[in-house]
């Protein structure tokens, strides 16, 4: 079957680094993505990859390695505003896309 | 700005009941999709549209129905509410069909059935 793996929860500090990791096995690989889901809001786009490799926006980087089957989302210099769920999305062969069940991201002070 | 609303962000209703969601988008998409959100597990595929009058099955489509009579608009029925439809349903759109297109979504609408 097509599985994706996510922490459930992890807390962090205001101003560290935390690094939320995925792993999948599905039928054949199209890309990755990751979004951010606030408590009760619209999980919004975050990022895209589909190459091996690090992309950085600003505070979050991606990173991806296909033949690990593993991606994760790195966060810089954490914020309060940054407590919300990550959610992990494969694009398998079929193109159908897959979630993890997404990691709750608890920061404190 | 890109926006998806959805009726209702809090909705209760009792079993046996006929439950109508609504979504718009105002992006001129295509495509809009109906995903159900429970605890511990991903997002799980209702039924998506690729055009107006147009529907396909998603992954959990049994016990719902879904309407699409105009581009922006896209309607998830439930027509006999169970209490295992107890959830927040969450409905998004995309400009291309394409899984590797970004979606966007509503803020959700969370439905108690009692």
């Amino acid at each position: 079957g097509q599985n994706i793996d996510q922490p459930t929860e992890m807390t962090a500090t205001e101003g560290a680094i935390v690094q939320i990791n995925c792993t999948y096995q599905t039928s054949g690989f199209n890309g990755l993505f990751w979004y951010q889901q606030h408590a009760g809001e619209a999980p919004t786009f975050l990022s895209y990859n589909v190459l091996d490799g690090l992309e950085e926006k600003g505070r979050f980087s991606s990173f991806l390695s296909r033949s690990k089957g593993y991606s994760y989302l790195l966060l810089k210099e954490l914020q309060m505003k940054d407590s919300a769920s990550y959610l992990c999305a494969v694009v398998d062969s079929n193109y159908q896309l897959i979630w993890g069940a997404g990691t709750k991201l608890i920061i404190k002070p | 700005d890109v926006k998806v609303t959805q009726s209702s962000r809090y909705l209760v209703k009792r079993t046996g009941e006929k439950v109508f969601l609504e979504c718009v988008q105002d992006m001129d998409h295509e495509n809009m999709f109906w995903y159900r959100q429970d605890p511990g597990l991903g997002l799980r595929l209702i039924y998506f549209s690729y055009d107006v009058k147009m529907k396909e099955k998603g992954d959990i489509p049994e016990g719902y129905s879904v309407s699409r009579e105009k581009k922006e608009r896209f309607s998830l029925i439930l027509e006999s509410a169970s209490t295992n439809q107890t959830s927040m349903y969450l409905c998004a759109s995309s400009l291309r069909l394409d899984s590797t297109d970004t979606q966007y979504f509503g803020p959700g609408t969370r439905l108690t059935v009692l």
